[in-house]
């Protein structure tokens, strides 16, 4: 199985930027297709889908959240930081069944 | 606008069964797969597995063969997932999510929490 590491905790102050990283065992791009997708979720909510391919924004999600990377390394934007977006994000891969998330990333304001 | 409504939540004990529901609306139900994710209290996500709604044909996360059977039923728009032998490990929020291609999770239900307990 992929196995998708992400750090357990992230502290940023409102008003900055956040930067979340996921990597990979091993790489889940296909040609130019990148399979990693991100999610939301707040506590005693169900997830919720932010970024698609690694880079394209879902509907309805604000323009300050950002997905970039390719191979084994991907990392979600969030700038600048509001209160609202005090949650914990996961990674997500579709390269290779089964289907796997990362471990999840809380974000903490300082 | 799409929805997944998904059943109440169980109390259950060691050895039983639970069948719980999805119950789709907001789009053509036989267009788009249909996943279940696990949720253990303060754990990170598990894919369980994935069925098709049009063909009733499934794939497994190979972790859960022999714990998860999906099943649909089109006439109702309604996805199932029955857990067999429950033990306390199998305690956790359980979500319906619609597959898109790539694939992606883009509408989730708001999940059911199974409680194994004697």
């Amino acid at each position: 199985d992929i196995v998708l590491t992400q750090s357990p905790v992230l502290a940023v102050s409102l008003g900055q930027r956040a930067t979340i990283s996921c990597r990979a065992s091993q790489s889940v791009s296909i040609s130019s297709i990148n399979l990693m997708h991100w999610y939301q979720q707040k506590p005693g909510q169900q997830p919720k889908l932010l970024i698609y391919r690694a880079s394209n924004l879902a509907s309805g999600i604000p323009a300050r959240f950002s997905g970039s990377g390719s191979g084994t390394d991907f990392t979600l934007t969030i700038d600048p930081v509001q209160a609202d977006d005090i949650a914990a994000y996961y990674c997500q891969q579709s390269r290779e069944s089964p289907l796997t998330f990362g471990s999840g990333t809380k974000l903490e304001i300082k | 606008q799409v929805q997944l409504q998904q059943s109440g939540a169980e109390l259950t004990k060691p050895g039983s069964s639970v069948k719980i529901s999805c119950k789709a609306s907001g789009y053509t139900f036989t267009s788009y797969d249909i996943s279940w994710i696990k949720q253990r209290p303060g754990q990170a996500l598990e894919w369980i597995g994935a069925i098709n709604p049009g063909s009733g044909g499934t794939g497994y996360n190979e972790k859960f063969k022999g714990k998860a059977t999906l099943t649909v039923d089109k006439s109702s728009s309604t996805a199932f997932m029955q857990l067999s032998s429950l033990t306390p490990e199998d305690t956790a929020v359980y979500y319906c999510a619609r597959l898109k291609e790539a694939p992606f999770f883009d509408y989730w239900g708001q999940g059911v929490m199974v409680t194994v307990s004697s």
